[in-house]
């Protein structure tokens, strides 16, 4: 099974700041026939279900913000928040597809510092 | 819009059976395959199985394997996830999900709508 790993576990950013989370995956998530990276974000607040921020690591889901971007390929993969909300508080996780099991990394909590 | 919602869950004793229904609307049923995603009180997200939009493939998180099955009506567009053998650590809500869609449906390829969950209790 592909581990998917995230860093930090947590950060803390002032409003208007940038946050950088990181997810790295045991083996390439990249489908050589299609060009693709099989590797999307969620964004999960309190008591809600998770959100699909960004899939094929760098495709923004209609209606989400453009200060969220993601970049990467194959095993090394960055979610950037450009300008932190403070309604960006939440948990984030990064999902590999390539294949199931589908595994998701261990999240990252983003707070306001 | 596209819906799924989930129900079943409740409390089971250690060594019980339930199971979890999701009725989905909003999009083509058949295009899409489909997953079972669970999340333990405080902890991070745990994909747990996934079925082929007409049900010949099925896979699972190991965790599972010989204990739950993933099945599929595509006449009522429902998922279910039947439960046995539960164990404590199974203690967890679980979220029926869109996963990946045939490009005429969905683009994701990926979980990209999630029910508001289930939760399930596994106690004595």
């Amino acid at each position: 099974d592909i581990v998917m790993t995230q860093s930090p576990d947590s950060l803390a950013v002032s409003l208007g700041e940038r946050a950088t989370i990181n997810c790295k995956s045991s083996q390439s998530v990249l489908y050589s026939s299609n060009n693709r990276n099989y590797l999307a974000w969620f964004q999960q607040k309190p008591g809600q279900p998770p959100k699909l921020l960004i899939y094929w690591a760098s495709t923004r889901e209609s209606g989400v913000p453009d200060r969220f971007s993601g970049s990467g390929s194959a095993t090394d993969f960055t979610l950037t928040i450009s300008s932190l909300q403070a309604e960006d508080v939440a948990v984030y996780y990064c999902l590999q597809y390539y294949h199931s099991p589908r595994t998701f990394g261990q999240g990252t909590k983003v707070e306001i510092k | 819009e596209v819906q799924v919602v989930e129900s079943g869950g409740g409390l089971v004793q250690p060594g019980g059976s339930l199971r979890l229904s999701c009725a989905a609307s909003g999009f083509i049923f058949t295009n899409c395959w489909l997953s079972w995603v669970r999340q333990a009180p405080g902890k991070g997200l745990e994909w747990v199985a996934n079925i082929r939009q007409d049900g010949s493939e099925k896979y699972y998180v190991d965790s599972v394997k010989g204990r739950f099955t993933i099945s599929r009506d595509n006449a009522k567009n429902s998922l279910y996830l039947q439960m046995n053998s539960l164990r404590a650590e199974d203690t967890a809500v679980y979220y029926c999900v869109r996963d990946a869609c045939n490009s005429d449906t969905s683009d994701t390829g990926t979980l990209d709508s999630w029910g508001q969950g289930t939760l399930v209790t596994v106690s004595s």
